[in-house]
């Protein structure tokens, strides 16, 4: 089945700690694309990526790092600059850049 | 300022209406607006749009945007409680060569049965 999945669906972490969320898809998509969601919010984007081995930072980049090494995976690292960590994580991919996007499940991170 | 702004921001309505939800952007050299349905956790794809006032459709949504207004609609006709849902507005457009991509808020759809 093609589709894109992200581990794991939920993380809690300490303040200070690096995490990294994973997303791996298998829709042979040049595009992938890091969203963050906070309640009653739109999607707002980290990073997206229109080709292996090159990323550009989206609107909310600070405090986030990602990889393009593989065209199935594009894992985010939050670190622990990020200042607001709390949130709904989620990645999507697509054929072209302005192109419909497929969405994982998404990963709920909660930082105490 | 690229932006995009939906409206209403929630909406609670009768099953069996008829809803129109709205999206308005600004965005430097507009490449397509895509609309999404969110329920729970991943939003699922509805239409893509790239050319004014040609109507996509599918079974009881509809979709149309306006390039010279800078809009485009959702309508859904006969309500099912199944409809409840966040409703997401992407704009993507072109600046400096890299492609952007902007959501709206959303708006949540509440259906009454």
């Amino acid at each position: 089945d093609g589709g894109i999945t992200q581990s794991p669906k939920y993380l809690f972490r300490k303040e200070g700690q690096n995490v990294t969320l994973s997303c791996e898809q298998n829709l042979n998509h040049d595009a992938m694309y890091w969203y963050r969601q906070d309640p009653g919010q739109g999607l707002r984007l980290i990073y997206y990526s229109q080709i292996v081995n090159d990323f550009q930072k989206g609107d909310i980049a600070e405090g986030y790092s990602v990889s393009r090494e593989k065209k199935e995976s594009f894992p985010l690292t939050v670190t622990s600059a990020q200042k607001n960590p709390t949130a709904f994580y989620l990645c999507a991919s697509s054929i072209l850049p302005y192109y419909e996007q497929y969405f994982g499940p998404g990963t709920r991170l909660t930082v105490t | 300022e690229d932006k995009v702004v939906q409206s209403p921001l929630s909406l609670v309505v009768h099953e069996g209406d008829t809803v129109t939800l709205n999206c308005s952007y600004e965005v430097t050299n507009f490449r397509s607006l895509l609309w999404y349905k969110q329920e729970k956790k991943a939003p699922t794809f509805l239409f893509m749009l790239t050319s004014s006032g040609i109507e996509k459709k599918s079974g009881r949504l509809s979709s149309i945007l306006d390039k010279k207004e800078l809009f485009s609609i959702l309508n859904i006709t006969a309500t099912q409680t199944g409809d409840s849902a966040v409703y997401l507005c992407a704009v993507c457009g072109v600046m400096n060569r890299d492609d952007k991509i902007i959501f709206g808020k959303g708006t949540r759809l509440h259906i009454l049965p």
